[in-house]
């Protein structure tokens, strides 16, 4: 089991450019949850995928934001336009239909400059 | 409005002692209570949950208790060893999937 594998594991990109993270999930695993970390905040949940279905997306910032599950072992967040406001960790985890364990990725640092 | 809240921002425990981390909430909604914990540039990692049936459950030298008149839990570490500093947050979930977190607490083994 390689766990939750996401990249890259640093991007910096210049204010305006898009940026793509990426997130593979545990095989098996039908939920899928993007979280970004700051100081400020802490941990908040940005959407909520199952069975490759947003549920809930009522995290998501803003429409620079847009995140998709192609697949059931894949997702995608973009940001596109970046802002300097986003530089934050963000974070993918999944999660099987058995038990509450969500299991979490090592985090993708983003820096917008 | 904090549902889950971890009042001490840190705790320092001799290493070979009891580490006990608490954790208060409003919602007596929540279905389980997990605990995790994170190094530095690493993602949360889990360590025991609860259901909100169950008063405690034990993992190895992990043990979690909820007290629900309290609205309260705490996770036991015994004993505690140097590889246990980190952060710990606590979490419970809602709806069957919404994670809602505790600012942290950062526990420090001192050897």
């Amino acid at each position: 089991d390689a766990g939750v594998i996401q990249s890259p594991r640093h991007e910096v990109t210049e204010m305006g450019q898009e940026v793509t993270l990426r997130c593979k999930l545990i095989s098996g695993h039908n939920s899928l949850f993007w979280y970004r970390q700051t100081m400020m905040r802490g941990l908040e949940l940005l959407i909520y995928f199952n069975n490759n279905v947003p549920i809930d997306d009522s995290g998501m910032p803003e429409d620079r934001f847009s995140a998709k599950m192609p697949n059931a072992s894949f997702s995608t967040l973009k940001i596109q336009p970046s802002e300097p406001r986003d530089s934050a960790v963000y974070f993918c985890a999944s999660k099987s239909r058995d038990g509450p364990k969500c299991t979490f990725g090592s985090g993708t640092r983003l820096t917008v400059v | 409005d904090q549902q889950v809240k971890q009042n001490s921002p840190s705790l320092s425990v001799q290493e070979g002692r009891i580490s006990i981390l608490n954790c208060d909430y409003t919602n007596s909604m929540f279905d389980y209570f997990l605990w995790y914990k994170k190094y530095p540039a690493e993602g949360p990692t889990f360590l025991i949950s609860i259901s909100s049936i169950k008063d405690k459950n034990e993992d190895g030298r992990f043990t979690v208790f909820l007290n629900k008149s309290a609205k309260h839990l705490s996770l036991h570490i015994v004993p505690s060893q140097p590889g246990d500093s980190a952060v710990y947050f606590c979490a419970a979930i809602k709806l069957g999937y919404q994670l809602i977190w505790g600012a942290g607490t950062k526990l420090i083994i001192k050897p």
